[in-house]
């Protein structure tokens, strides 16, 4: 099955401790994601990737760091979180550059930094 | 940079009516992409429109753009209660070197049976 998967999908953690949230996908897609959403403000992207060793900083990238090592995983990090980083968090893949091409979403992962 | 903007916010029907919500735009797309999410969950994909299309069709989904107006309306027919989500907007267009997907706030739907 087709899907993007991501982990931990629950999690509270206090401020200044580094967290890790994993993203891998099985679709061999080229293009993967991360955005935060947050109510009223809907989906912000954070980091893109277009493909291995190539990131790019999205709307809102202050207080994250990504890395494509491999084309199915692209992990979320979080060196020193900070409450105001509490949020949804939902990693996304597409195949390519086309602006066609859909958008496959992840469950999505609760972040609560306290 | 643009931002979809739906409305309602919040829209409540009964079963076997008709939903419309609607999407506003700033700037020129390449197209616009209905999503759904449920409570909690990641999005998925519902039907694109191109922005040379007026409207598409796909089940009980219709979708209409207005590219001199800047808005979309997204139209469910006969809704069920597992229709029960929230609707996002994106739009997509060409910017710094790539096409960048914009979601909109969405539009809660809540279909009583």
């Amino acid at each position: 099955e087709a899907q993007v998967t991501q982990n931990p999908r629950y999690l509270i953690t206090v401020t200044g401790k580094k967290l890790t949230v994993t993203c891998s996908q099985n679709m061999n897609h080229e293009y993967m994601s991360w955005y935060r959403q947050d109510p009223g403000l809907g989906l912000r992207q954070i980091y893109y990737s277009m493909n291995v060793e190539v990131t790019d900083k999205g709307d809102v990238p202050e207080g994250y760091k990504v890395s494509r090592k491999e084309k199915r995983n692209f992990p979320l990090i979080l060196e020193s979180p900070s409450p105001n980083q509490t949020s949804l968090y939902f990693c996304a893949s597409k195949l390519g550059r086309s602006p066609e091409n859909t958008i496959y979403f992840g469950e999505g992962s609760w972040l609560t930094v306290v | 940079s643009q931002q979809g903007e739906e409305d309602p916010q919040a829209l409540s029907i009964q079963e076997g009516e008709n939903a419309t919500m609607n999407c506003s735009y700033k700037t020129s797309i390449n197209n616009l992409q209905w999503y759904r999410q449920n409570s909690g969950r990641g999005l998925v994909h519902l039907i694109l429109i191109r922005s040379n299309e007026r409207e598409k069709h796909s089940g009980r989904l219709r979708v209409t753009l207005d590219t001199s107006k800047k808005s979309s309306s997204l139209l469910i027919t006969a809704s069920r209660a597992a229709d029960t989500a929230s609707y996002f907007c994106a739009t997509v267009a060409f910017e710094s070197g790539t096409y960048k997907y914009i979601f909109g706030t969405g539009t809660r739907l809540k279909v009583l049976a």
